[in-house]
């Protein structure tokens, strides 16, 4: 079964700024999904990538806020953007393989914005 | 819209006993039904799934069926263990879209 590597693990960012996120799989997959949890909320999806085209963000996410990046089959980034105190959440990657649900995620990016 | 509907927790119970954390959801659709575990400092993983009515997911001697009269998806074990202690996370899949309950802490104390 596929190992995501997620990093960072946490982190706390001043308003305004951006991070990163980074996320490798220790397989090819096709498709590759990056969630947020909130606060004592369910996850949400933000948008699904596959490698060679543009990420489809769900509705109330947009690229300028959360670009993506799939530059291969295991390997993805999730930018958030501007920051604002809003966005402290968890954010996860997630892969598929083959068809179904995502079945492996990583651990997560704990994102604290002062 | 399509949801899931979990029981709050958190939940703590002694060893051997019995576990159920319930799970609602509603659907426009025939969606498949997940359940998901996230143990301490790790990352969330499938516990087990059923994709049509009737059917009975089990994993790892938990076991949930798919009720279609009840919209019910109900995770159960008969007797838990101190490495149950975990997130447990409903949800529901049609197609590519996924939808998550917002999750049950399970504590088992020895």
């Amino acid at each position: 079964s596929a190992v995501i590597s997620q990093k960072p693990s946490r982190d706390i960012c001043q308003r305004g700024t951006s991070l990163t996120i980074q996320c490798q799989v220790d397989s090819q997959v096709t498709m590759m999904f990056w969630y947020r949890q909130q606060p004592g909320q369910s996850l949400t999806l933000i948008a699904t990538a596959n490698q060679g085209s543009e990420a489809t963000y769900e509705s109330g996410f947009v690229i300028d806020k959360f670009p993506i990046s799939r530059p291969n089959l295991t390997f993805s980034t999730l930018t958030v953007s501007n920051m604002s105190p809003e966005d402290s959440s968890i954010y996860l990657c997630s892969v598929q393989e083959g068809t179904g649900p995502p079945q492996h995620f990583g651990d997560g990016t704990r994102l604290s914005i002062l | 819209g399509d949801s899931v509907t979990q029981m709050e927790g958190p939940v703590t119970l002694s060893e051997e006993a019995f576990l159920t954390i319930n799970c609602t959801y509603t659907a426009t659709g025939y969606p498949s039904l997940f359940w998901y575990v996230q143990y301490p400092g790790e990352g969330l993983q499938l516990l087990l799934k059923a994709t049509k009515a009737d059917d009975k997911g089990s994993n790892k001697g938990f076991e949930a069926t798919y009720r279609k009269e009840t919209t019910s998806f109900h995770l159960e074990k008969g007797s838990v263990q101190v490495s149950d202690s975990a997130v447990y996370f409903c949800a529901l899949g049609t197609g590519n879209q996924f939808y998550f309950g917002t999750g049950t802490s399970l504590t088992v104390i020895p």
